[in-house]
């Protein structure tokens, strides 16, 4: 059973850093892609990053590139996203998703339950 | 980067209603195109993938069409359980973009 936990969400100020990090467990975790998506408060879902099953590969939406960057740890099933230089339109429920594939081009079929990043002063 | 616009933004329906969510691409995306239901309180889950296969364990009410730039996805007769927000995405070329969200409710 595919489990996904992620952690590491809290309030921060702007300019400040936090790192997010997703446990999984239940599939062979160096043999998927893993993304990070986040959603605004009563907003949609907005897709931010993913990175390659062996981490060769890793991309992000525009308005993170710079300050965000995707890593992972394939010998502990962890995904990590670390935020730097936080403002208050990064204020989200963060979810860790599972891709169906080893790279892009593919859906997301497991996601966890989110972890909330709040980016005030 | 590839803008996906969904119709409409909301949606009242009755149960047993049949239901349909359009998504449009700004560009071509051949079949590169799934589907979500979102409940409020929980984890997003694919409906389809590469526009019309089901998902294991996803009923069979749910359907997708489409290639292109043009897609749909249809609920055959709505059930409770199936009031939610459905967001469709693009996985061509990242930013793997989603539409900004259809949300279904009851009438």
């Amino acid at each position: 059973q595919v489990h996904l936990v992620e952690s590491g969400g809290g309030v921060v100020q702007p300019g400040r850093s936090l790192r997010l990090s997703c446990a999984a467990s239940g599939f062979t975790f160096s043999s998927y892609a893993m993304h990070w998506v986040r959603q605004a408060p009563g907003k949609g879902l907005e897709w931010v990053s993913i990175i390659w099953s062996d981490g060769s590969n890793e991309h992000y939406v525009d308005s993170v590139k710079g300050r965000f960057t995707i890593s992972r740890d394939n010998s502990k099933s962890t995904l990590y996203l670390q935020m730097n230089s936080l403002r208050t339109e990064d204020t989200a429920l963060y979810y860790c998703a599972k891709g169906a594939d080893y790279g892009g081009n593919s859906d997301l079929d497991y996601w966890g339950q989110g972890t909330l990043v709040t980016v005030s002063s | 980067d590839i803008q996906m616009t969904q119709s409409p933004s909301s949606l009242s329906a009755s149960v047993g209603d049949r239901v349909t969510i359009t998504c449009r691409a700004s560009q071509s995306i051949s079949s590169y195109l799934n589907w979500y239901q979102h409940k409020p309180g929980k984890s997003p889950k694919v409906l389809i993938f590469v526009a019309s296969e089901l998902q294991s364990g996803v009923p069979s009410r749910f359907s997708g069409s489409g290639s292109g730039t043009d897609f749909t996805l249809t609920i055959s007769s709505l059930q409770p359980e199936d009031f939610a927000t459905y967001y469709c995405q693009q996985s061509l070329t990242t930013p793997y973009t989603f539409g900004q969200g259809t949300k279904l409710e009851i009438k």
